[in-house]
């Protein structure tokens, strides 16, 4: 079946620090993937894509990372704040007429002031 | 905010009863989706609407059925609800059907627990 990301794990940084968040992907045959932030009470927010011809792209404060070969994806966090506290999910896009989204567990990020 | 609205915030029921949760997609939008989330995991996809037909389906029972009306809002619907059901559920609407990287806005979610 198809997979995305790991069990939930908790990463837990200081106010200041950059924050790496990583996730597995199954599905070799994925051209697009996304990064959500979704806070306590609320439905997941985009935060950058990726589709699979490229290896890195940037945002504001983040950085997403893709490397195919070994079916990996990061979000790289600049300047950790206490707003940046959430849950992050990875999902992968398949493609096709249902765009449905494929996501993780995600991973819990905890920043401490 | 993303401009999806979801209607009830929370709602209690009990295993065997009935439910209907409902979405107002983002203005223009004419896709929506939902999605199931158990406590602690990532959301499931349950089906897709587009145009008022269903456009794809996860693996989820008949008892999950859903429909779309001609101004893109959608329903979710829930049969013979078994405990297992109570989940965070989240529609999500999208501008274009079939476009890979087309980004899908997601409500606040609904919050149904099942007793």
């Amino acid at each position: 079946g198809e997979s995305v990301g790991l069990h939930l794990p908790t990463l837990s940084v200081q106010e200041g620090d950059n924050s790496i968040i990583n996730c597995a992907y199954s599905n070799s045959a994925s051209d697009y993937f996304i990064w959500y932030k979704q806070e306590s009470g609320k439905g997941p927010q985009f935060i950058i894509d990726i589709r699979s011809n490229m290896d890195k792209r940037q945002g504001q404060r983040v950085t997403v990372l893709l490397n195919k070969t070994v079916k990996h994806l990061s979000l790289q966090i600049a300047a950790t704040q206490p707003g940046d506290s959430a849950v992050y999910f990875c999902a992968e896009n398949s493609s096709g007429a249902t765009n449905k989204l494929i996501f993780g567990t995600g991973t819990l990020l905890a920043v401490q002031p | 905010e993303t401009g999806v609205t979801q209607s009830p915030t929370h709602l209690i029921k009990t295993r065997g009863q009935q439910v209907t949760l409902r979405c107002s997609s983002q203005s223009g939008h004419n896709t929506v989706s939902w999605y199931q989330q158990a406590l602690g995991q990532g959301p499931q996809f349950i089906f897709q609407y587009y145009r008022e037909e269903e456009n794809g389906r996860g693996n989820f029972p008949p008892r999950f059925s859903g429909l779309q009306f001609p101004n893109y809002s959608s329903e979710l619907n829930v049969n013979a609800l078994e405990l297992d059901d109570s989940a965070l559920y989240l529609c999500a609407s999208s501008l274009v059907r079939g476009v890979v990287d087309n980004e899908q806005f997601f409500g606040p979610g609904t919050r149904l627990t099942v007793l």
